[in-house]
């Protein structure tokens, strides 16, 4: 099946400080990837959606001067987290869509569990 | 909120017991689709049913749609151990299956 992998599985970084998460689908072109964000025992909600070539699409309520997504591939979308302050701790989870778009099961990352201290 | 509504929140069984999660959720669908996440770790599917769909199997699972109800259900057969997991219902109105919406999820114990 296709695979979705994203670093850095974890980070702790100092608060002010900025962190880049990646995304990339290995064995597939993904013109669309996906940016969810989970608190402890919470679901995921849906930040924002990265288009290669173009400007992601944010979520109500995500600003999108925050989090910094870049699709500058077929396989690679970035989520950078800038001046991150505690409360940006959470678990970040990207998924990808297969080119072209059908019917399918989403391809989930592993997720990436970003602690700001 | 768009988002789904799980039930029960948290759901206790020893092995061998079958466990059923419900979902419900607010607008119109294209598919549902059930996911698995161990904790602190990714999203494993388990299984997608489309709106046109009223069940489906896949090994111990079966799921069950109701579009009039806006709700799914999961039932896991002859549970192990191994299933402890918490389990999310996602829905998916684009048709693209991949945009989601996920429900608060049901936090399943397996105990031997």
């Amino acid at each position: 099946g296709a695979v979705v992998s994203q670093h850095p599985s974890w980070v702790i970084c100092k608060s002010g400080t900025s962190v880049k998460i990646e995304c990339r689908s290995l064995d597939f072109q993904a013109t669309t990837m996906f940016w969810y964000r989970q608190f402890p025992k919470q679901s995921l909600m849906l930040m924002a959606t990265s288009n290669e070539g173009s400007k992601a699409t944010y979520e109500q309520g995500v600003e999108k001067d925050k989090f910094l997504i870049n699709h500058a591939s077929l396989t690679l979308s970035t989520l950078t987290v800038t001046s991150a302050h505690p409360e940006d701790s959470s678990f970040y989870i990207c998924s990808a869509s297969i080119v072209p778009l059908s019917i399918f099961e989403a391809f989930f990352g592993q997720g990436t569990r970003l602690t700001v201290v | 909120s768009q988002q789904g509504e799980e039930d029960p929140q948290a759901l206790s069984i020893q092995e061998g017991e079958n466990a059923t999660m419900n979902c419900s959720y607010k607008t119109s669908i294209n598919n549902l689709q059930w996911y698995r996440q161990n904790s602190g770790r990714g999203l494993v599917h388990l299984i997608l049913i489309r709106s046109n769909e009223r069940e489906k199997h896949s090994g111990r699972l079966r799921v069950t749609l109701d579009t009039s109800k806006k709700s799914s259900s999961l039932l896991i057969t002859a549970s192990r151990a191994a299933d402890t997991a918490s389990y999310f219902c996602a829905t998916d109105a684009t048709g693209t299956a991949s945009k989601l919406t996920f429900g608060t999820g049901t936090r399943l114990q397996v105990t031997l």
